[in-house]
């Protein structure tokens, strides 16, 4: 069965400290979906990236950067010079077709605080 | 323009009561879904469906009953409420079926039973 296991917790930083948030994931599956999403104390859910199997390409987004490794079943985030605005829950996730549909398997979700 | 809308946004109830949460999403979409995010924030899937046809039920108790008129539309009802079934429920909906593109997830509905 599709695991994805975030074993951060709770992180808290001070603005404009580096931050990597860890994500491990298991899969049987040869080609398969990563996904980071973004969850601010509003609620809603946020999209951030998705990252297929076949492409082991780092991705930078402005402050916010995603490391793929294969190799170690690792897909982690980093996000550069914090912001308070950065203050969410994160949730890792990896998409498994099931029954000819896809479902996304979330982690459990790491909350950053960033302190002024 | 709101893409994927549920109604309503918050719902307090007492136990034993029926309730439905409405989802509509604008995007073209086939494929919708139903999650449920815990006390704990854990979210996990509850429901699929594909042009009005259920895809995925994950095990979820039969007082849940998800309802799809049209493909733009997916709606839960929940019956005997009961305390453990507070939680937020998101709708999502994604491109197509087995598509591994983004879900796009509705503002949730936080429900409280008591």
């Amino acid at each position: 069965a599709q695991k994805v296991t975030q074993a951060q917790t709770e992180i808290s930083v001070v603005e404009k400290e580096d931050v990597t948030l860890d994500c491990v994931y298991e899969t049987r599956d040869t080609t398969y979906y990563l996904f980071w999403y973004k969850q601010p104390p509003s609620g809603e859910l946020v999209f951030l990236i998705r990252r297929n199997s076949f492409d082991e390409q780092n991705e930078i987004s402005g402050r916010y950067s995603w490391n793929f490794q294969k190799s170690t079943s690792s897909f982690n985030f980093t996000i550069t010079a914090s912001q308070v605005v950065d203050s969410a829950v994160y949730f890792c996730a990896l998409s498994e077709v099931l029954q000819g549909a896809q479902k996304l398997v979330f982690g459990q979700g790491t909350r950053l605080t960033i302190n002024p | 323009d709101t893409a994927v809308s549920q109604t309503p946004k918050y719902l307090v109830t007492q136990m034993g009561n029926d309730k439905s949460i409405k989802c509509e999403q604008n995007l073209g979409h086939d494929t919708m879904y139903w999650y449920k995010q815990d006390s704990k924030k854990f979210l996990k899937i509850m429901f699929s469906y594909n042009n009005k046809e259920l895809i995925i039920n994950e095990t979820v108790p039969n007082r849940f009953s998800p309802k799809s008129p049209d493909k733009a539309h997916l709606n839960l009802h929940i019956n005997s409420l009961e305390l453990g079934d507070s939680a937020v429920y998101f709708c999502a909906s994604s491109t197509g079926l087995a598509n591994t593109g983004e879900l796009f997830f509705g503002e949730g509905s936080r429900l409280t039973v008591l």
